[in-house]
């Protein structure tokens, strides 16, 4: 199975400052078809999960483009650009691209 | 709008058996792949089981190979989840999702115990 490393677990910010998030794969995540299905997703407290980017870095409608995603093969970076009060949440990569789909662990970020 | 209802949940004893259901509106059903996914109390998100948007292919975690169906009826809307033997490690809130994991519902909590 594909193994989904986040960094890091906890993330403190200050509001209105940036936020990155890294989330590494033990193998590369670019499919025969020749995209590469890195999602990542955001949870609020006691909410579902929801998508806010698909295949690396396209965001899902109704995403604010303070979110932005990045990265290739095994490496990839998600980035908010302004932390707002409301982006308080866990963050979670996951992978499509192999069978079984696989989660990262999650980062919490929260407001220092 | 998109909305997945998912419903069946609840407390069964270890080797017990019970069905998910998941009603979908708002899209077109047999457009869409979708799935099962899970998160254990106070823990990450798992995903279970996936099935194609004709219900021709299915895919599974190996958690619950053998143990658990994923099945859709695409007259209906629904998509189901047929869980038997199951353990406490199973406990967990269940969500659907719609275009392999792209939206989800609001989850049923499944609670394995005796």
């Amino acid at each position: 199975d594909v193994v989904m490393t986040q960094s890091p677990l906890s993330l403190p910010v200050t509001l209105g400052q940036p936020a990155s998030i890294s989330c590494r794969s033990s193998q590369s995540l670019v499919h025969s078809d020749g995209s590469t299905y890195l999602n990542w997703f955001q949870q609020r407290p006691g909410q579902s999960p929801r998508r806010l980017i698909y295949q690396v870095s396209n965001r899902d409608s109704g995403v604010p483009d303070r979110f932005s995603g990045s990265g290739s093969g095994t490496d990839f970076t998600l980035k908010i650009s302004r932390v707002e009060a409301e982006d308080v949440a866990v963050y979670y990569c996951m992978q499509g691209t192999h069978w079984p789909l696989t989660f990262g662990g999650g980062t919490k970020v929260e407001v220092k | 709008e998109v909305r997945l209802l998912e419903s069946g949940g609840g407390l069964v004893q270890p080797g017990g058996s019970l069905r998910l259901s998941c009603a979908a509106s708002g899209f077109t059903f047999n457009a869409y792949a979708m799935s099962w996914a899970r998160q254990a109390p106070g823990k990450g998100l798992e995903w279970v089981s996936s099935v194609t948007d004709s219900g021709s292919n299915t895919y599974y975690a190996d958690s619950v190979k053998g143990r658990f169906t994923i099945s859709r009826d695409n007259s209906k809307n629904a998509l189901y989840l047929q869980m038997n033997s199951l353990r406490a490690e199973d406990t967990a809130i269940y969500y659907c999702a719609k275009d392999w994991v792209a939206h989800w519902g609001q989850g049923t909590l499944v609670t394995v115990s005796s």
